[in-house]
């Protein structure tokens, strides 16, 4: 069954230093996610990414986050100057067709440990 | 924005025992997943059930979709069964909201 590939499964990195978690998506799906879970709480939407354009992002989506699709098969989610309250499991999604009644499949998180 | 609300917030079984998770949500939905969370963190999706019922093997899952509640059923439970299982709804776009989650330990 094809899968959400996400790499590294951990990272750790100094406060204030630039990251970007990678994710390749399923091949032929078209709408793309990040999601973050920090340790013990619910699973919060960040931002979605359809065209190579946001489609909608989340308050917690600030001017720290950006996302890419550099190519055809990858998709970024950068975090330019990150701070301890960063840390979280951040999993990457995608999903098939543009309307709401479709599956969102989920990668198997990369782990960010900010120190 | 939607509320979503899981019950109840820890479940502990005794294997071979059944169970009924559930999950409230405050406001009609176009999208319901189940989730299971394992001890690795990888979140495994069980059904995609914005309304009626379905079966996979042990698990089933009801979608009252009028009533805005889901269930989920697992039957004879192992210790595999144990992590944490979240319902999502997308109740526009494509954001799914998920609940607070539902924490399963299965003992042997």
């Amino acid at each position: 069954e094809p899968e959400v590939t996400q790499t590294p499964s951990h990272q750790v990195t100094q406060m204030g230093q630039e990251v970007i978690l990678r994710c390749v998506p399923i091949s032929n799906h078209l709408y793309f996610y990040w999601y973050r879970q920090i340790l013990g709480q619910k699973v919060e939407f960040l931002v979605s990414f359809y065209n190579n354009e946001i489609s909608e992002k989340s308050e917690i989506f600030d001017d720290q986050f950006s996302v890419e699709r550099p190519d055809g098969s990858n998709f970024t989610l950068k975090i330019r100057s990150t701070k301890l309250e960063d840390s979280a499991m951040y999993f990457c999604a995608s999903s098939e067709t543009l309307i709401a009644k479709n599956i969102q499949y989920f990668g198997a998180g990369t782990r960010l440990s900010v120190l | 924005g939607i509320q979503v609300e899981q019950s109840p917030p820890d479940l502990i079984l005794q294997e071979g025992a059944n169970s009924t998770l559930r999950c409230n949500f405050s406001d009609s939905v176009n999208n319901l997943q189940w989730f299971h969370q394992n001890p690795w963190g990888q979140l495994i999706n069980l059904f995609y059930i914005p309304s009626g019922t379905k079966q996979n093997g042990r698990l089933s899952a009801t979608t009252v979709a009028t009533e805005r509640y889901s269930l989920l059923y697992i039957s004879s439970s192992q210790t595999t069964d144990s992590g944490v299982y979240f319902c999502a709804v997308v109740r526009a776009g494509n954001m799914l909201t998920f609940g607070g989650g539902t924490r399963l330990m299965v003992k042997p």
